[in-house]
């Protein structure tokens, strides 16, 4: 089955940092492209980060660079998510999710994680 | 910076009912880049369709994805209890960037 499984998440004060982590398990995590997506509570979907399978392109949204860096361990399968200056903005469900490419260039998030709820809160 | 509309925002059917739910932006957009998704309260979001109009594994095949001009449509014929959620259209655009529409909640008329 495959299968994304997300941990690291809870409180944490504004300014404070926090490292999501993704275990992937029953596909090739070394030859998948992934992604982290957020959803504040309640509202919609916003893509956050990607890394492609040899970590050699790193992406961001605008509104955390500088702030988050993507990374993955091929060899322990699991993706991580380093965020650091947080603030109340950042509060919101983490998704990680594989992102499928086919030869027609169609791009998709499947599967994803569960999500992990991180709160930035004092 | 390509955004995405989802119409209507909430739609409230009765079951056996059928759902059309659209996805539109003020720019062309790629056929092979736009995706739905479903999310029920709690979930994860789901993989529907990608490729405007390709059903992922195990989705039913009332859920129709298609387009028409720079209108991206999801379908669903005869609502089933378990499809009412709510439905987010996702583009690739570039740079990379990926962007999700604002979602339509189907609900139980």
């Amino acid at each position: 089955e495959v299968q994304l499984v997300e941990s690291g998440g809870g409180l944490v004060q504004p300014g404070g940092s926090l490292r999501l982590s993704c275990a992937a398990s029953g596909f090739t995590f070394s030859t998948s492209t992934m992604a982290w997506v957020r959803q504040i509570p309640g509202k919609g979907l916003e893509w956050v980060s990607g890394i492609s399978d040899s970590s050699l392109s790193k992406y961001y949204r605008d509104s955390v660079k500088g702030r988050f860096t993507v990374s993955r361990d091929n060899t322990k399968k699991t993706l991580y998510l380093q965020m650091s200056s947080l603030s109340a903005e950042d509060t919101a469900v983490y998704y990680c999710a594989r992102i499928v490419e086919n030869y027609y260039n169609e791009r998709r998030f499947d599967p994803w994680g569960q999500g992990v709820l991180v709160t930035v809160s004092s | 910076e390509i955004v995405l509309t989802q119409s209507p925002g909430t739609l409230s059917l009765s079951p056996g009912e059928r759902a059309t739910l659209s996805c539109m932006s003020s720019r062309s957009l790629v056929s092979s880049y736009l995706a739905w998704y479903q999310q029920k309260p709690g979930q994860a979001p789901r993989l529907l369709i990608y490729g405007t109009s390709n059903r992922a594994a195990g989705i039913p095949d009332r859920f129709v994805g298609g387009r028409s001009g720079s209108d991206f449509t999801l379908t669903i014929s005869g609502l089933e209890p378990e499809d009412f959620a709510v439905y987010y259209c996702q583009y690739y655009s570039g740079s990379p960037m990926y962007t999700f529409g604002p979602g339509t909640k189907v609900e139980i008329k």
